[in-house]
């Protein structure tokens, strides 16, 4: 089992440019989500996701749009990066709620907006 | 808003040494999640627990609804442990998770 796919690992980017951060699972989980870690600050929940063809905001969803066409994907877009975006990105999935099952983690993707 | 703290903000011990790390939080909750995150910046989770206490080798995990805190200990602890330790809390029945920043621990050989 793969787990959790992040892709890219890295990237640039100039402000205004848009992306797409791929999350991939193989696990048959029910619940996606999107986080950015930022230093000297706690995780924070973007965006997530109960099961394909529902998604919700988080936190700070700002900035960012997601769809969940399949189980088994989860991608993040930026619509027009800012500076403000630079971060660390993590994806992470369960079978089911997150008050009933544990997280599995992507390796994290950072991403920097000049 | 539910506020999650950590403390202590960081941590140094000898290798050996029995070793606690806190988290407190403001609402009531559905369940609360340990994870480590090491250096090369994976997140493990580590447990997962809604009451009582869970135990996996030298990690023991314990939470006090009432009290609204909860504290990971870390028995005979070993270089390998060095990492950020995560508190994260659902509260209600929904689907989000409030982080706190994390402890850095640190232990020394």
């Amino acid at each position: 089992n793969a787990g959790v796919t992040q892709t890219p690992k890295f990237q640039v980017l100039k402000t205004g440019q848009s992306m797409t951060l791929q999350c991939a699972q193989d696990m048959n989980h029910e619940y996606m989500s999107w986080y950015r870690q930022d230093p000297g600050m706690g995780l924070r929940l973007i965006h997530y996701s109960v099961g394909a063809g529902i998604t919700d905001q988080g936190e700070v969803p700002n900035g960012y749009n997601v769809s969940r066409s399949t189980t088994e994907d989860f991608p993040l877009r930026l619509l027009s990066a800012a500076p403000s975006q630079t971060s660390v990105y993590f994806c992470a999935s369960s079978y089911g709620r997150v008050w009933a099952n544990v997280l599995t983690f992507g390796a994290g993707s950072r991403l920097t907006v000049l | 808003k539910n506020e999650v703290e950590q403390s202590p903000q960081n941590l140094t011990a000898q290798e050996g040494e029995f070793i606690t790390i806190n988290c407190s939080y403001s609402v009531g909750i559905s369940a609360l999640h340990w994870l480590q995150q090491h250096p090369g910046g994976g997140i493990v989770s580590l447990f997962m627990l809604s009451s009582g206490k869970k135990k996996h080798g030298r990690l023991i995990a314990t939470i006090n609804i009432q009290e609204k805190h909860s504290s990971l200990h870390i028995t005979a602890s070993h270089p390998r442990d060095s990492a950020v330790y995560i508190c994260a809390v659902n509260a209600g029945a929904n689907s989000k998770l409030t982080f706190g920043k994390g402890i850095t621990l640190s232990v020394r050989p």
